[in-house]
């Protein structure tokens, strides 16, 4: 199984100011990762795919990149409904595997 | 609009069984791979089952945690999706969210999510 770890746990932020999130995987995913952020109370939303391809209707401030074993979520301007928990998920092998997730917070 | 709506959940002894349902609509349910997700109060994601598409020979894969307890299945006739859970445990206890594949790989849609409570 591969094992996927994020960091760091919590993140605060001040809106308007950039947040890189990490997402390390215990072995090569090549760039089959994804990116998803949480709301409270609300399903995961995908952000990102292959690692750096934004999804439909994901804006612009988003941005992903990394391969082999190291990624990083950018968000360049920080808005109030960013602030969330974001996952990070590997599809290279099966069983597919979450990361434990950063809670970004308001600062 | 792609939509799927989780049903089936609610309180369940351990060692008891419950069948959860997803209906889809908005796409055409039978060419897509579909998953289940769950996850635990203030925890994280898990993913738990996929279902391969009809486009090809039918694919099942599971988790180790729930290999051997639960079974999943769709009629594509009815653009439903179900995850049939027995021998449940305490830890079973979670919000359970049906997701939509393109492949095998990232969850694009996701429902609402249905809680599963394991207790006595």
């Amino acid at each position: 199984e591969i094992v996927m770890t994020q960091s760091p746990a919590t993140l605060s932020v001040s809106p308007g100011e950039r947040a890189t999130l990490s997402c390390r995987a215990s072995q090569s995913i090549i760039t089959n990762l994804a990116w998803y952020h949480q709301k409270p109370g609300q399903a995961p939303r995908l952000l990102i795919y292959g690692a750096s391809t934004r999804a439909t209707g994901v804006p612009a401030r988003f941005s992903g990149s990394g391969s082999w074993t190291e990624f990083t979520l950018t968000i360049s301007s920080l808005q109030s409904e960013d602030f969330a928990v974001y996952y990070c998920q590997q599809y290279n092998s099966w069983p597919l595997t979450f990361g434990g997730g950063t809670k970004l917070d308001i600062k | 609009e792609v939509q799927l709506v989780e049903s089936g959940g609610g309180l369940v002894q351990p060692g008891g069984s419950l069948r959860l349902s997803c209906a889809a609509s908005g796409f055409t349910f039978s060419s897509y791979g579909m998953n289940w997700v769950r996850q635990a109060p203030g925890k994280g994601l898990e993913w738990i089952s996929f279902i391969s598409g009809s486009n090809s020979a039918i694919s099942r894969y599971y988790a180790d945690s729930v290999k051997g307890r639960f079974t999943i299945s769709r009629d594509n006739a009815k653009n439903s999706l179900y995850l049939q859970m027995s021998s449940l445990r305490d830890e079973d206890t979670a919000v359970y969210y049906c997701a939509r594949v393109p492949g095998y790989d990232y969850f694009e849609y996701w429902g609402q999510g249905i809680l599963v409570t394991v207790s006595s």
